[in-house]
């Protein structure tokens, strides 16, 4: 079975500093791993997903994560933080067992100081 | 391209009330899929429906939650009765099909149980 586990349910940073969220999988077979993010009353929006290939994976808004298989790890980073990145990030992972079913993790919300 | 949508946005009923929620996926998408997101945690699947067809509803708490995806696009997901433990965002994602696994998400149903 498929897990995610987000460290770190609030973190927050100073805009322009570094943004890092970081999302651990657990899979017996190749995961398919997604960032979603989530903004106050809306629903969850792709920021950028890793399926084969390259495995550092750039998606919308600058952020970026790398896959690395060794670690079973799928951290989001941004190098530096705006305040219009204030929202809650969701990491998930599905496989193909037939029907892509994601399994999500708890979340991380972003707060971003001035 | 218009996205998934979902009415109402926000409901608020008593206990042992019933609810009911309406999702409209993009259009050609033939997998159509509810979350449950209760505050704090990340979307659990509740029920994927492949066309009109159910791929999966092993987390839909049968004894009172009841779901249809008639001619294959629209879908409702109705409550009867409902519960305090049943305040939640509800939310409805679809993709192109099973064997897609980049799924477009709604803005999500707030529901409260008072």
């Amino acid at each position: 079975a498929q897990s995610v586990t987000q460290l770190g349910s609030h973190v927050s940073v100073s805009e322009g500093a570094l943004v890092l969220l970081r999302c651990n999988y657990s899979s017996s077979v190749p995961p398919y791993l997604f960032w979603y993010v989530q903004y106050p009353n809306q629903g969850l929006q792709l920021l950028l997903k890793y399926t084969t290939g390259a495995t550092l994976v750039k998606g919308i808004n600058g952020f970026e994560a790398e896959f690395k298989k060794s670690e079973t790890s799928f951290h989001l980073t941004k190098p530096s933080a705006h305040m219009s990145d204030a929202a809650e990030y969701f990491c998930a992972v599905s496989v193909d067992s037939g029907t892509y079913k994601y399994i999500f993790g708890t979340g991380t919300r972003l707060k971003v100081l001035a | 391209e218009a996205g998934v949508a979902q009415s109402p946005r926000y409901k608020i009923i008593e206990k042992r009330q019933s609810v009911a929620f309406w999702c409209n996926p993009i259009s050609g998408h033939a997998t159509l899929y509810w979350y449950q997101q209760i505050l704090g945690q990340g979307p659990k699947l509740l029920i994927q429906f492949q066309n009109n067809g159910v791929v999966d509803d092993s987390q839909l708490p049968k004894d009172r939650f009841s779901a249809e995806r008639l001619k294959g696009v629209d879908s409702t997901l109705k409550i009867q009765p409902a519960k305090l433990e049943d305040s939640a965002v509800y939310l409805c994602a679809s993709s192109l099909g099973q064997l897609s696994y980049e799924q477009y998400f709604g803005p999500g149903t707030r529901l409260t149980v008072t």
